[in-house]
């Protein structure tokens, strides 16, 4: 079975300094890859994600992912975070020989911006 | 807008209550999704419905219920059987049988809180 690990829970940050949320996962396969947002007490938002092709993805607010296969990552990046990027940040990953619509999130990063 | 709405938005309950969560959609998406979310554990899939009058349980569906009458439409019960039911709830959906197309969309959330 697939799975998701985001290796910290809690990244704190300064404003407009660059930040990585790191991401992997557990599979050999082709996989679907994506970073979604979510802020207090909301549902959570798709930032970006990977289907094929180019491994440098840009999604919304500045946010770019690279999908590396031989690690099995797909680390998120911007690089000068602003005070309203505080949130909690999901990767995902879905398989897409079951239909690719079953979703397996991991624990979530929560991103402390620091003025 | 197309979007999804989930009602009500906090909810509290009497222990060995059961209580109904409301979700709907009017993005004409197939598949509909039932998570739970608690702090540091992520969102775990309670069920999910990928066409009418059908639904598969998903990793933690015991003590809830769901119907799919409506293809906008995916109600969840939470039963007296739950043992720990206070609790985030995100209802999503997405696009079925298209490559790539299947990232979920999310309602705003409901949080159920027992008493």
């Amino acid at each position: 079975a697939q799975s998701v690990t985001q290796l910290d829970s809690q990244v704190p940050v300064f404003e407009e300094a660059p930040v990585e949320l790191r991401c992997n996962y557990s599979s050999s396969v082709s996989v679907y890859l994506f970073w979604y947002v979510q802020y207090p007490n909301q549902g959570l938002q798709l930032l970006l994600k990977y289907l094929s092709g180019s491994t440098l993805v840009k999604g919304i607010n500045g946010f770019e992912a690279e999908f590396n296969k031989s690690q099995t990552s797909f680390h998120l990046r911007k690089p000068s975070v602003h005070i309203s990027d505080k949130a909690e940040y999901f990767c995902a990953v879905s398989d897409p020989n079951t239909g690719g619509f079953k979703t397996i999130f991991g624990a979530g990063t929560r991103l402390f911006v620091k003025a | 807008d197309g979007g999804i709405t989930q009602s009500p938005k906090y909810l509290f309950r009497k222990e060995g209550q059961n209580v109904t969560l409301s979700c709907e959609q009017n993005l004409n998406h197939d598949a509909m999704y039932w998570y739970r979310q608690d702090p540091g554990q992520g969102l775990r899939l309670i069920y999910y419905s990928q066409i009418v009058n059908d639904f598969q349980k998903g990793d933690i569906a015991e003590g809830y219920s769901v119907s799919r009458e409506k293809k906008e439409s995916f109600p969840l019960t939470v039963t007296s059987a739950q043992k720990n039911p206070t609790a985030f709830y995100l209802c999503a959906s997405s696009i079925l049988h298209r490559v790539g197309a299947n990232e979920q969309f999310f309602g705003p959330g409901t949080r159920l809180t027992v008493l």
